[in-house]
């Protein structure tokens, strides 16, 4: 299984402003995602971060409010631009190494809260 | 669209004792995955168990085991000899085979409190 770690692991963020979440594996994997968890509710899937070119985006999720990155084959960047407080959540990042339906390993998270 | 659906927020379990969290689902597709995933309260996820649905033999893991019923469309986990590091929250989860998302849909989950 990958091991994977999120940076920061949270923070407390200003209205207004943006926020860049870091994903990193410990190994090469095909698939990278990034789900959104909302305070006590289940986890959302945002995109899946396709290396080498554009994320692909859920419905209700965009491009400019949530830019995504993926410049190689262990690394991920999620943006949250223009936050508001109900962008308060925990963001995660999840891998699977191989095809898209092997299992995905989870970073520990990222809890951002708005002010 | 496929919907996965925990019934029971909250549940509780005297350390030593078995318990058994429901998942059901609902799609209209044939073949798929499921899985259950536990979050404690440090918050990272881990896999507890993985079952494809073409088998027919219900997945174990030690003290984890599944009660896939495909025709119900349900997915029950079973934790037996439960142990004080079981307590967390456990979300249910599903992938479908085709269109190669990789997009897991989870329920709501379940908390679950092991006590001693």
């Amino acid at each position: 299984s990958a091991v994977i770690s999120q940076k920061p692991s949270r923070d407390i963020c200003q209205r207004g402003t943006s926020l860049t979440i870091q994903c990193q594996v410990d190994s090469q994997v095909t698939m990278m995602f990034w789900y959104r968890q909302q305070p006590g509710q289940s986890l959302t899937l945002i995109a899946t971060a396709n290396q080498g070119s554009e994320a692909t985006y859920e419905s209700g999720f965009v491009i400019d409010k949530f830019p995504i990155s993926r410049p190689n084959l262990t690394f991920s960047t999620l943006t949250v631009s223009n936050m508001s407080p109900e962008d308060s959540s925990i963001y995660l990042c999840s891998a699977a190494q191989g095809w898209s339906t092997d299992t995905q390993y989870f970073g520990p998270g990222t809890r951002l809260t708005v002010l | 669209a496929q919907t996965v659906t925990q019934s029971q927020p909250e549940m509780s379990v005297q350390e030593a004792e078995t318990v058994t969290l429901s998942c059901t689902y609902d799609t209209s597709e044939n073949n798929y995955y499921l899985f259950w995933y536990k979050q404690p309260p440090s918050r990272q996820m881990i896999l507890v168990i993985r079952q494809e649905a073409y088998k027919q033999q219900n997945a174990t893991e030690n003290r984890f085991s599944v009660n896939f019923q495909k025709a119900a469309k349900s997915f029950s986990l079973k934790i037996s000899d439960s142990q004080l590091g079981d307590t967390a929250m456990y979300f249910c989860a599903f992938m479908i085979d085709s269109g190669n998302t990789g997009k897991l849909i989870f329920g709501q989950g379940t908390t679950l409190q092991v006590k001693p």
